[in-house]
C-alpha cells in the first residue's frame, strides 16, 4: 500500500541546536516533496518544495533533501529557536490535484 | 492578498442543524480544497474544484455538500452531521489549479467544528 510516513511523532532539542526531520514514502515515485508547518489552531504554512532532480535547497536556517532511491526526505532547521516548536508535515501529490500529508512530527525547542 | 480566510472560525451545531463554511481567497488562484483535520492528525482531503468544476470528491458523505460560487469563494454545507465530523475544517488554494504536483498549497486557519 502507499504509505507517506514521518518517523517520530515528537522531537524535543535544545535551543541552537539542528533539529532533523524525516519522511519516508512507499509505492510512490514523486516528483516533488514539499514540507509544511503547523501551528496548533492554524492552517499548515507552506515552507519548502524540492524536485526529484535536486538533492539538497535552502530556505534562511531551513534545509531540505530529498533522495529518491532511499525513498526519503530529511528537514532540518539550524540554530534553532523556540519560535521554530510548531507541527511540521512533508507533503506529496499521490494522484492527479491530491497532496497527501505525512502524520507530522511535533518540534519542541527548549530555551 | 496572500490570504485565504475562513469564516466563521468557530462553530457549535446540532445533530439537525443546516450551516455552512466559507471560504474566500483573492490571489487568483483556480483551484480550491476542503481538508479535514482531527486532533493529532494530519489534514486529510476532502474535495477539490479547479477552475469552478468539482474534480475530486474523497467519497465524502452526502450531509457534506460543497460549492464554488465563483473562483474566489467556496462553500461546505452541512446537515445532518454526527458527533464524529467534529473536527477543523481547512480551505485551502493553489494556482495554476491544474492538479500539476508542484503545486503548493495556501491554507486558510480554519473552522473548528463541534457537532453535539
Amino acid at each position: 500500500s502507499q504509505k507517506i510516513e514521518q518517523n517520530s511523532e515528537a522531537l524535543n532539542i535544545q535551543e541552537g541546536k539542528t533539529a532533523t526531520l524525516t519522511c519516508n514514502y512507499t509505492n510512490y515515485s514523486p516528483a516533488y516533496l514539499q514540507w509544511y508547518r503547523q501551528d496548533p489552531g492554524r492552517g499548515p504554512v507552506f515552507l519548502l518544495l524540492i524536485r526529484e532532480n535536486e538533492k539538497e535547497k535552502r530556505k534562511e536556517r531551513l534545509k531540505v533533501t530529498f533522495d529518491t532511491t532511499l525513498k526519503q526526505s530529511l528537514f532540518h532547521i539550524t540554530a534553532s529557536q523556540p519560535a521554530d516548536s510548531a507541527t511540521y508535515l512533508c507533503a506529496l501529490h499521490t494522484s492527479y490535484g491530491k497532496l497527501t500529508f505525512g502524520q507530522g512530527t511535533i518540534l519542541t525547542v527548549h530555551p | 492578498d496572500t490570504e485565504v480566510t475562513q469564516t466563521p472560525k468557530h462553530l457549535v451545531m446540532g445533530m439537525t442543524n443546516k450551516k455552512s463554511l466559507k471560504c474566500e481567497q483573492h490571489m487568483g488562484h483556480r483551484a480550491m480544497y476542503w481538508y479535514k483535520q482531527k486532533a493529532k492528525k494530519p489534514p486529510e482531503l476532502m474535495f477539490v474544484y479547479s477552475y469552478e468544476k468539482l474534480s475530486i470528491n474523497e467519497s465524502v458523505p452526502s450531509r457534506f455538500s460543497p460549492e464554488c460560487p465563483n473562483s474566489s469563494l467556496l462553500n461546505l454545507h452541512l446537515h445532518a452531521l454526527q458527533p464524529e465530523d467534529s473536527a477543523l475544517y481547512l480551505c485551502a488554494s493553489s494556482q495554476p489549479g491544474t492538479g500539476t504536483k508542484n503545486e503548493k498549497l495556501f491554507f486558510g486557519s480554519g473552522t473548528q467544528l463541534s457537532v453535539l
